[in-house]
């Protein structure tokens, strides 16, 4: 079975500041996609950025890109130029080619400090 | 007019008091999905439909069930609540056509269960 490790509880960031939330997953397979959603007070899950695992290249999103790394099943994400808007929980997501069972992560709850 | 919708937003229920949760969309999706999300555990499929004749259990479905009564409303059903299912609750919807995997999500239903 896949499963979605996010190691980082809680994070904190200064506004302006870059952070990193860190993602790994396991997987037998090789055709998958990775997102990372946001889910803001609201509790609504917002889509952040999307990676297919067959492109070597890099998603990114405005100020949000990420680092994969295929072979070490490593999916983090970047927030560049960190706005108070960005305070959410934070849910890495895993999905097989072709399959509906989605995985994700624990979460990591960033806070955006002014 | 928001594309995945869901109600009620927040119910407070009794053990044993059966609970129907609806998710209706307008994007025109085949694919519905029900979730739940429990802090520290982020979010489990509890089962998910290809069309309206096609249900399919996801990881945690004991406890559930579920009709498909359209291509745009799928409903959630407890038959005999109980206090470990006082979770948030999420509906999303995806696209077969649309690669990528990508999951649109509904606002939530905070459940209690007392």
């Amino acid at each position: 079975a896949q499963t979605v490790t996010q190691s980082q509880p809680e994070m904190s960031v200064q506004e302006a500041e870059t952070v990193t939330l860190s993602c790994t997953y396991d997987t037998s397979e090789n055709n998958y996609y990775l997102f990372w959603y946001k889910q803001p007070p609201s509790r609504q899950m917002i889509l952040v950025i999307r990676q297919e695992a067959y492109k070597q290249q890099n998603a990114t999103e405005n100020r949000f890109s990420v680092n994969f790394q295929k072979a070490a099943k490593s999916f983090s994400l970047k927030i560049s130029d960190s706005q108070l808007g960005d305070t959410a929980m934070y849910f890495c997501a895993f999905i097989l080619y072709n399959n509906n069972d989605m995985r994700f992560g624990a979460g990591t709850r960033l806070t955006v400090k002014p | 007019d928001a594309d995945v919708t869901q109600t009620p937003r927040n119910r407070i229920t009794k053990t044993g008091k059966r609970i129907m949760l609806e998710c209706s969309q307008t994007k025109g999706h085949d694919r519905m999905y029900w979730y739940r999300q429990d802090p520290g555990l982020g979010l489990r499929l509890i089962y998910y439909s290809f069309d309206v004749k096609d249900i399919n259990k996801g990881e945690i479905s004991d406890g559930y069930s579920v009709s498909r009564q359209a291509q745009a409303k799928f409903s959630l059903s407890l038959e005999s609540a109980i206090p470990n299912q006082t979770a948030l609750y999420f509906c999303a919807t995806s696209d077969a056509g649309l690669a990528g995997g990508y999951q649109f999500f509904g606002p939530g239903t905070r459940l209690t269960v007392l």
